[in-house]
């Protein structure tokens, strides 16, 4: 079962900073927080993860609380492209062929406005 | 550089039938995992098989197999159709080695049962 809570949708303007949310009360010491999403009839996309330290790439930057029970996805400026399914995923950082399987949810439905 | 490719990308079925479909990994990724995407619902998981090994499975019936070949290539059966395996299956590789733990995911093979 998915051990996060995302709020099912979201609206953004174009060119406005759009933040997620996701809840992970239950979340161990050793699970990392991962964000994929999922645009319409594609395959999920991987677009960061983190543990503890606030994290930032190319696509987007992530927010974990100081006690990790919850995070926040940021896309500094959002495009119509980024309009897709975000899921966050905790999930402990495995190494060595061990069982690595995602549980995803339902996710938020983010939907980037003109 | 190529993605995860996945074959065929639609197929038609009808109850009782047997279906095979096939991924490729990205190039130098080892490990390979199913996932079932039902309308409306994130991705569950299946399988995950790691140097041709079955490494993790999820709740899925007998009816569902899979393998892994020595180049990493993987295929998923499925036995004895029914209307609810409907859904879009989707393969993820990943490299399972050092840090890298993102699965990549190809663009799926869309099945429907009649």
């Amino acid at each position: 079962d998915a051990k996060t809570t995302q709020p099912p949708s979201m609206d953004c303007a174009e060119g406005r900073a759009a933040n997620l949310p996701c809840n992970h009360s239950t979340i161990s010491g050793n699970e990392y927080v991962y964000w994929y999403r999922q645009i319409h009839s594609q395959g999920p996309q991987y677009i960061i993860h983190g543990l503890k330290n606030n994290e930032t790439n190319e696509m987007a930057s992530l927010i974990i609380t100081e006690d990790r029970k919850s995070s926040t996805l940021i896309l500094p400026h959002a495009t119509l492209r980024d309009t897709a399914v975000y899921y966050c995923i905790v999930r402990p950082h495995v190494s060595g062929g061990s069982n690595y399987k995602l549980t995803f949810g339902k996710g938020t439905l983010l939907t980037v406005n003109p | 550089d190529a993605g995860v490719t996945q074959s065929p990308t639609h197929l038609i079925k009808t109850r009782g039938q047997q279906v095979t479909l096939r991924c490729s990994p990205i190039s130098g990724h080892k490990s390979v995992s199913w996932y079932q995407q039902v309308l409306g619902q994130g991705p569950q998981f299946i399988f995950q098989y790691y140097e041709k090994e079955e490494r993790g499975r999820g709740n899925f019936p007998d009816r569902f197999s899979a393998r892994q070949f020595p180049n990493y290539s993987s295929e998923l059966n499925v036995n004895a159709l029914l209307l609810g395996d409907s859904a879009l299956y989707l393969c993820a590789s990943s490299p399972l080695q050092g840090l890298g733990n993102e699965q990549f995911f190809g663009p799926g093979t869309r099945l429907t049962v009649l």
